[in-house]
């Protein structure tokens, strides 16, 4: 069955630092995906998408790459901020699938 | 509207009872999601509506759990006879999808159901 692995430790850095995410997928070959933000009590906010097809995407301080050969994709914040600190949830999803599957997020802690 | 409104936030209800939860999508968006989020644990997808097609409920975790969407908008997600598990947030999302097949969905801020 498809599974999603997300590092269940929280990660701290320090304000400043690059903080680096990652998401490992198994028993499937996504088309594409997304990386979503959730702060607690709140629902997930889409931040970025990437496809099969493109190596790495980058949106202001934030960068997603994927790597289909290794089933992996990688999240980076630089400069981070305190205000980074939320859950970091990806979801790789099946061509021809409207329902994207969830890992269990990264919870990232940045300090100041 | 502007965003994925869900009600009510919060519900706290007995073991046994049927509890109603309410989502109301963007306007526009053609699909909408149902989505359950336990403590600690991640997404689990419940049920999926796109446009006038027959949802599909593969996520559904049994026969008490319930939804339907009225004129492709509001949708409703019943729970029967709610059971101590049941216990999550219950999250919304809609989206639009479009022929470039990618799906980015809208959350709503969820319903926290507990059940005592």
């Amino acid at each position: 069955s498809q599974k999603i692995e997300q590092n269940s430790e929280a990660l701290n850095i320090q304000e400043g630092k690059t903080a680096t995410l990652t998401c490992n997928y198994t028993n499937y070959s996504p088309a594409y995906l997304q990386w979503y933000r959730q702060d607690p009590g709140r629902g997930p906010v889409f931040l970025l998408l990437i496809r099969e097809n493109e190596k790495e995407k980058r949106k202001e301080r934030l960068k997603v790459t994927f790597d289909t050969t290794l089933k992996q994709s990688l999240f980076h914040i630089t400069a981070s901020q305190p205000a980074d600190s939320a859950t970091y949830l990806c979801a790789p999803t099946s061509g021809g699938s409207y329902i994207p599957t969830f890992g269990r997020g990264t919870s990232l802690i940045v300090h100041p | 509207g502007a965003g994925v409104s869900q009600s009510p936030s919060n519900k706290v209800t007995e073991k046994g009872k049927d509890v109603e939860l309410r989502c109301d999508p963007i306007s526009g968006h053609t699909a909408l999601y149902w989505y359950r989020q336990s403590l600690g644990q991640g997404l689990e997808f419940l049920i999926y509506f796109q446009g006038n097609s027959a949802p599909d409920k593969s996520g559904l975790p049994s026969d008490r759990f319930s939804a339907e969407r009225t004129g492709g908008s509001v949708s409703t997600l019943t729970i029967q006879r709610t059971q101590q598990e049941d216990s999550a947030v219950y999250l919304c999302a809609s989206s639009l999808v479009g022929s470039s097949g990618a799906n980015v969905l809208t959350f709503g801020a969820g319903s926290r159901l507990t059940v005592l």
